[in-house]
């Protein structure tokens, strides 16, 4: 079966320091992975969205970048983190004309 | 663009009552839809969905969910909802493989 895996589960990290979440799926291939970001337990907002290794769609202007170095594996990065970059991101994967299934979530808190 | 439209931020209902969360949606061509759930502090699980067929989808702990394409809506429903039901739930919308957008969330408060 699937599983999706997503880490770390909480974070505290201060202004202007790097980032990087993980997430990586099993048990399927070529999937479409995306990146959300959800504020204040409410909208998800899409950041980023691969179809394929290397192929990374940016919904947002941001502070964020994502890379898909191995097709089970997408990386969520910031060079210089804001405060506003504070918020619960959410990993997950599809396959085309299926549902999504997502991660357990990151808080991201920077102080 | 597409779109999904969620329009009330909080529904609340009796426990034992029919509940129904509103979604409209808008896209070119046909829509795949869907109903995700989301407790706190957790990411989203899935409900239903609709790509193609019935119009009346049937999903996990006895919600289900018509599609209307002339009003361009999939509403969620439940015929006799419990306080467990009490959650923040997302209606999404893709088209293909394209991405999947989600609406700004209903909260469900359902009271004993």
């Amino acid at each position: 079966s699937q599983t999706i895996h997503q880490w770390p589960a909480t974070l505290v990290q201060p202004v202007g320091s790097p980032l990087s979440l993980e997430c990586t799926v099993e048990g399927t291939s070529n999937p479409n992975l995306y990146w959300y970001r959800q504020a204040a337990g409410r909208g998800l907002q899409l950041l980023f969205y691969s179809v394929g290794i290397g192929q990374i769609s940016s919904e947002v202007p941001q502070n964020l970048s994502a890379s898909r170095p191995q097709d089970r594996q997408f990386i969520l990065s910031s060079k210089k983190l804001l405060l506003s970059d504070s918020g619960f991101y959410l990993c997950a994967w599809s396959l085309s004309y299926t549902e999504a299934f997502f991660g357990q979530g990151t808080r991201l808190t920077v102080v | 663009a597409q779109s999904v439209a969620q329009p009330e931020d909080q529904v609340n209902v009796a426990e034992g009552n029919p509940l129904t969360v509103k979604c409209t949606y808008s896209v070119s061509g046909n829509p795949y839809l869907f109903w995700y759930v989301q407790y706190p502090n957790r990411g989203l699980q899935f409900l239903l969905k609709y790509i193609t067929g019935d119009n009346l989808v049937k999903g996990s702990y006895g919600f289900e969910a018509e599609f209307n394409k002339s009003q361009t809506s999939f509403h969620l429903k439940k015929p006799s909802a419990l306080v467990s039901d009490s959650a923040l739930y997302f209606c999404a919308v893709s088209k293909s493989t394209d991405k999947l957008i989600f609406g700004t969330g209903t909260r469900l408060q359902v009271f004993p």
